[in-house]
């Protein structure tokens, strides 16, 4: 099984800040990865597949990179619409994995 | 626009049998490289794969759940159900399913339904 985990595991930050979450794979998932915003008692909604092209209809103050093992998912300018919950989720070879998940909250 | 939505018991007794339905619009099973999975989310937790049907029947589950999943679709209703035998307070979240279209993952997810595991 593909274990994937995320760096760091929760952050504080202010509006307006860059805020950089790192999702890694334990052995190299090509770029079939996507990073999905989860805020509380709704549905995950995708902002990023392919790891770094913009789900439509999603704020360009997000982007993805990364390929291989290693994957960022940066905001590039935080909006109070932003504090939530993000994982990644690999999804080249079974089972599917998610990573633990990162929580941004207000600082 | 594609929808989703999960169905079924909220409250299920330990050892008893789940059985969740996912109701779709938007596209069809009966499409080359479609498929639809199910995730699960226990409270306060991260999110799980459980299991995938394809348009063509194949079937893949995550093997730590693989003895207790059986997943079927009907295409014809635009449906895929979900069955998890012996269920255990362990197994309490809210479930989702999503489609998936080729190589295209969960773009799509439904509300998502809470079931709770307790006599």
């Amino acid at each position: 099984d593909i274990q994937m985990t995320q760096s760091p595991s929760s952050l504080s930050a202010s509006v307006g800040d860059r805020v950089t979450i790192t999702c890694r794979a334990s052995q190299g998932i090509r770029n079939d990865l996507g990073w999905y915003q989860q805020k509380p008692g709704k549905a995950p909604k995708r902002l990023i597949y392919a790891a770094s092209s913009l789900q439509s209809g999603v704020p360009s103050r997000f982007s993805g990179s990364g390929s291989g093992t290693e994957f960022t998912l940066t905001i590039s300018s935080l909006q109070p619409e932003d504090f939530a919950t993000y994982y990644c989720l690999q999804h080249n070879s079974y089972p599917l994995t998610f990573g633990p998940g990162t929580k941004v909250d207000i600082k | 626009q594609i929808t989703l939505k999960e169905s079924g018991p909220t409250l299920v007794k330990p050892t008893q049998t789940l059985t969740l339905t996912c109701t779709f619009s938007g596209f069809s099973l009966s499409t080359s490289g479609v498929g639809v999975g199910w995730i699960r989310q226990p409270p306060g937790k991260a999110l799980e794969w459980l299991a995938l049907i394809y348009w063509n029947d194949d079937k893949r589950y995550s093997p730590s759940l693989k003895s207790r999943l059986t997943i079927t679709k009907d295409t014809s209703k635009n449906q895929v159900v979900l069955t998890m035998t012996n269920m255990d307070p362990v197994d309490t979240a809210t479930y989702y399913c999503a489609p998936i279209h080729w190589n295209d993952c969960f773009d799509y997810w439904g509300q998502g339904t809470l079931v709770t595991v307790s006599s």
